[in-house]
C-alpha cells in the first residue's frame, strides 16, 4: 500500500462547481498534512496546511480526519485558473520535513 | 526575493554519462531538500541537508547518487553513469523552518 493514495481524476468541472478532492496517508505516527498545487511543467507550490480543526482559505477548504487517516480537500465556485494538479503530502517526521507526497489528483476546469 | 533556482534547467545525457544538478537556496535558508519526479508521479524525497550536514539520505535510489553541500548553501546532486530510469525531474527545496519548503523550478533530465 502507498503511503499517500489519491485518485489521479482527472475531474472536469465546469467554472463555478464545486470539487472535492480526497487522500488517505497509511502511517498513523504522520505528524503534518498539505495540500500542494503543480501547474503543469512547474514546480510544486504550498496551497495550504492541512488541520484536524479544519482550515479555510477563501474558496479552499481543507479538513483532516486522523482517525480515518483521510485529508480532503473542497474547493468551491472554480475557475479556470485552479486547473493544476492537486497534491496530498505528508510529513511523518518530527524533527524535520521529509515530506511524502502522493501522485496527485487532475482537475480541469473548463469554461 | 530571490528563489530557489536550479541548474541546468534541461540536460540530456547518453547513458553511462555523469551529470551533476545544481540547486541554490534561498539565502540564509538552513534546510535542503532533493526530489524525484517521474512522469505522472508525485515527487519522491531523495535527501536532506542541515546546513552542510547530509541528515538523510535515504531516499538516494542507488550508490549512483550522491549530493553534497559543502558550504551549506548551494547543493550539487551528481547521478553518475546514468541510466534511462533515471530520466526524470529533479526538484530541490530549501527551508526556513520546518514543514515549510520551498521548490525550485527542477532540471528535467532525460538519460537516451
Amino acid at each position: 500500500r502507498k503511503e499517500v493514495e489519491q485518485d489521479p481524476g482527472p475531474f472536469n468541472v465546469p467554472e463555478g462547481a464545486t470539487v472535492a478532492f480526497n487522500c488517505t496517508y497509511s502511517n498513523s505516527a504522520s505528524q503534518s498534512f498539505f495540500w500542494y498545487r503543480q501547474d503543469c511543467r512547474k514546480e510544486p507550490k504550498l496551497l495550504m496546511s492541512v488541520y484536524s480543526s479544519g482550515n479555510e482559505d477563501g474558496r479552499f477548504t481543507a479538513q483532516l480526519n486522523r482517525a480515518s487517516q483521510y485529508i480532503s480537500l473542497l474547493i468551491r465556485d472554480s475557475k479556470l485558473s485552479d486547473s493544476a494538479t492537486y497534491l496530498c503530502v505528508v510529513n511523518k517526521n518530527s524533527g524535520y520535513s521529509t515530506l511524502t507526497f502522493g501522485k496527485g489528483t487532475m482537475l480541469l476546469v473548463s469554461p | 526575493g530571490a528563489g530557489v533556482s536550479q541548474s541546468p534547467r534541461y540536460k540530456v545525457a547518453k547513458r553511462g554519462q555523469d551529470v551533476a544538478l545544481r540547486c541554490d537556496p534561498i539565502s540564509g535558508h538552513v534546510s535542503l531538500f532533493w526530489y524525484q519526479q517521474a512522469l505522472g508521479q508525485g515527487p519522491e524525497f531523495l535527501t536532506y541537508f542541515q546546513n552542510e550536514a547530509q541528515l538523510d539520505k535515504s531516499g538516494l535510489p542507488s550508490d549512483r547518487f550522491f549530493a553534497e553541500r559543502p558550504e551549506g548553501s548551494v547543493s550539487t546532486l551528481k547521478i553518475q553513469r546514468t541510466q534511462q530510469e533515471d530520466s526524470a525531474v529533479y526538484l530541490c527545496a530549501s527551508s526556513p523552518v520546518v514543514d515549510t519548503q520551498y521548490f525550485g523550478p527542477g532540471t528535467r533530465l532525460t538519460v537516451l
